[in-house]
């Protein structure tokens, strides 16, 4: 059962272009988290998503920033526009459905944006 | 979200046992709580969960007093690969709350 995949590892973008981040889930989980950490900060969370629904995106800007997490196909995190705050490495985790599972994170996505 | 307070950063020696204690007065009757471990350029590890007592597995153990107002997580014999920040989280016993991370414990291991 292969953990949770992220990619790409790194991705460069410079200011103003679009910035795209894919999140496969592991097997058999329906829920999917994205977290944004800066340097020598901790876990930002960012959005809560389920198949075809956003549960809470209470952590997610509200401009330039969507999530998605299709019926088939991985989740996305879309960045629109970037600036250079963007810069960061973006988690993404999943658990299985039910209440109280333990979250399973990815290697995560490095942005950096020129 | 109960809210959680943990030192900053901690030093240790290799073979030393590490305790890291977090506060968590307003947790709430359903809330468990959860540690997780982050190694740079990685994701977060879950650790350990437990909801009241004793906890304990190949890792580590997780002491939780009868109030539940604080945990604390226990590492034995701690090496040099256990440098990394730990994170205490609590949380409700339900499907569709987001987990919250505050900023966590450094633990950085000489030897």
């Amino acid at each position: 059962n292969a953990g949770v995949m992220q990619n790409p590892r790194h991705l460069v973008r410079r200011r103003g272009q679009e910035a795209r981040l894919r999140c496969s889930p592991m097997k058999g989980h329906s829920h999917v988290y994205w977290y944004r950490q800066l340097p020598e900060e901790g876990l930002k969370f960012m959005v809560y998503l389920q198949k075809e629904n956003i549960i809470d995106e209470s952590g997610m800007p509200k401009e330039r920033f969507s999530a998605e997490f299709p019926k088939e196909g991985p989740s996305i995190l879309r960045i629109q526009q970037v600036v250079r705050g963007d810069s960061a490495a973006y988690f993404c985790a999943s658990s299985p459905p039910g209440p109280n599972e333990k979250l399973f994170f990815g290697s995560g996505t490095q942005l950096s944006v020129l | 979200l109960a809210k959680t307070t943990q030192p900053i950063s901690m030093d240790s020696y290799e073979g030393q046992e590490v305790n890291i204690t977090c506060s968590h007065n307003n947790i709430a009757t359903n809330d468990y709580i959860t540690w997780y471990q982050q190694f740079p350029s990685q994701g977060p590890r879950f650790i350990i969960q437990g909801y009241k007592t004793k906890v304990t597995n190949e890792v580590a153990s997780l002491f939780i007093p009868a109030d539940r107002k604080s945990s604390t997580l226990s590492l034995p014999r701690v090496s040099l690969s256990d440098t990394a920040v730990y994170y205490c989280l609590v949380g409700p016993n339900q499907a569709g709350t987001a987990l919250i991370f505050g900023k966590g414990t450094t633990l950085s291991v000489s030897s």
